[in-house]
């Protein structure tokens, strides 16, 4: 597509329940990124993708949050046993190689609501 | 480690009224300098970038000078519209073999007709 999608757009479940949020990243984009977005906070970086490995992932809080990339292309990232904290805006960004002079291409986020 | 404070919001504004967002940074050597925008609902847009000291960024009216000297890269616009009501957000990207951006907090504009 010509732009990184995410789903679903808004998820509510409960908690101590398992969540899967999706990122299909921009065609030919090498390099992605997923990050957390609280309410009047900044972009928490939580891991990133060189292809499908993961060289960071320094970000991710607990042991609860997972991450994989499938193909080069899609990524999931789970969160298992979840917590009202975990309530968030999560988003994803794709680059072309990853290079610190290119810019992050976002999607428009999932908002995950924990009852 | 590296850093990046704004300044705090809301920033509130008058129609054709001169913006400045101000941006500072921490960061070893030498890192590549953004400014993103996120209206709501939405996720985050390129609004320019510089990547070495004393280049300019500009898009869409709006400014921005990477200053190694006072490490800065604040925002400006000339004249502020409706439409330009959103969250900013400044970004370093450090480089020399780390490619993990740091985000500013954001600051909100809010511009009346």
């Amino acid at each position: 597509g010509a732009g990184v999608s995410q789903s679903p757009s808004n998820k509510v479940t409960e908690k101590g329940k398992d969540v899967e949020l999706r990122c299909d990243p921009i065609s030919g984009h090498t390099a992605l990124y997923w990050y957390r977005q609280s309410l009047g906070q900044g972009l928490e970086f939580l891991i990133y993708f060189q292809g499908n490995s993961a060289p960071d992932k320094s970000g991710l809080p607990s042991d609860r949050f997972s991450a994989e990339r499938t193909g080069g292309s899609v990524s999931t990232l789970t969160i298992q046993r979840t917590q009202q904290e975990d309530s968030a805006v999560y988003l994803c960004a794709s680059t072309k190689d990853g290079y610190s002079n290119q810019p992050q291409h976002f999607g428009d986020g999932t908002r995950l609501s924990i009852l | 480690g590296n850093s990046v404070t704004q300044m705090e919001g809301p920033v509130t504004l008058s129609e054709e009224a001169f913006l400045t967002i101000n941006c500072t940074y921490t960061a070893t050597g030498y890192p590549s300098l953004f400014w993103y925008v996120q209206y709501p609902g939405e996720g985050l847009q390129l609004l320019l970038k510089a990547t070495k000291a004393d280049d300019k960024g500009s898009n869409k009216g709006f400014e921005a000078t990477y200053r190694k000297e006072t490490t800065s890269f604040h925002l400006e616009k000339g004249s502020v519209q409706v439409s330009d009501s959103a969250v900013y957000f400044c970004a370093l990207v450090p480089g020399g073999g780390s490619y993990i951006p740091t985000f500013g907090r954001g600051t909100s504009l809010i511009v009346h007709p």
